[in-house]
């Protein structure tokens, strides 16, 4: 089954409003987490790396006060899109490091439509 | 930064066998890794190479040559079901599981 898990898979909101994107790791404890977004019909692109206990490193190009991740707790990152427009449309996807081992398990993903 | 190519499309019947390159241009690198995924779904892991070589996992291998930044997915004794889009993926510099992936190349299985 899975080992990583998001949540909601699916959610529409309209233009304006804030939404919250959970990544959990089921039964491991998971130092590092990557958020990565996707457009239909194009590859991952990397957001930003969650790191526990501390603030996410953003990738160049992606706004941290936009996309807020908080990453609280060795089992659980969170993906706020704020004041989400449509073109913040997207699937957005996350990754998830077993401490120690360093497997990488990655979440179901998470579809976000903004009307 | 990092680079990644591979192309946009393969089409082959059941039962061929198709090969995906995959060249890369990195910083450091840490790892080729190959990654299926449906539509609508999340990315799921095939593969992974380190060291030069072929790594064979049933149906699917893999190869890496480092020298060459080159590496390849091998599909056998193709399914219906392996119509999916195919990418490839490096470590970013810095983390082996930070990962760039290549725009991917979908694969469409023809009966």
């Amino acid at each position: 089954g899975a080992v990583v898990s998001q949540h909601p898979s699916r959610v529409i909101c309209k233009s304006g409003t804030s939404v919250k994107i959970e990544c959990r790791s089921l039964d491991f404890q998971a130092t590092t987490m990557f958020w990565y977004r996707q457009f239909p019909k194009q590859s991952l692109m990397l957001m930003a790396t969650s790191n526990e206990g501390s603030k996410a490193t953003y990738e160049q190009g992606v706004e941290k006060d936009k996309f807020l991740i908080n990453h609280a707790s060795l089992t659980l990152s969170t993906l706020t899109v704020t004041s989400a427009h449509p073109e913040d449309s997207s699937f957005y996807i996350c990754s998830a490091m077993r401490g120690g081992t360093g497997e990488l398990f990655f979440g179901e993903g998470s579809r976000l439509t903004v009307l | 930064g990092q680079s990644l190519e591979q192309p946009s499309e393969v089409t082959a019947v059941e039962g061929a066998i198709v090969q995906i390159n995959c060249t890369y241009q990195t910083s450091g690198f840490y790892g080729l890794s190959w990654y299926q995924q449906h539509d609508g779904g999340a990315p799921t892991f095939l593969s992974y190479n380190a060291l030069d070589g072929l790594e064979e996992t049933g149906r699917f291998s893999s190869f890496l040559s480092r020298s060459d930044s080159y590496g390849y997915l091998l599909l056998q004794e193709l399914q219906m079901k392996d119509s999916a889009s195919y990418f490839c993926a490096v470590g970013s510099s810095g983390s082996a599981r930070q990962l760039t992936f290549g725009s991917g190349t979908q694969l469409t299985v023809l009966p």
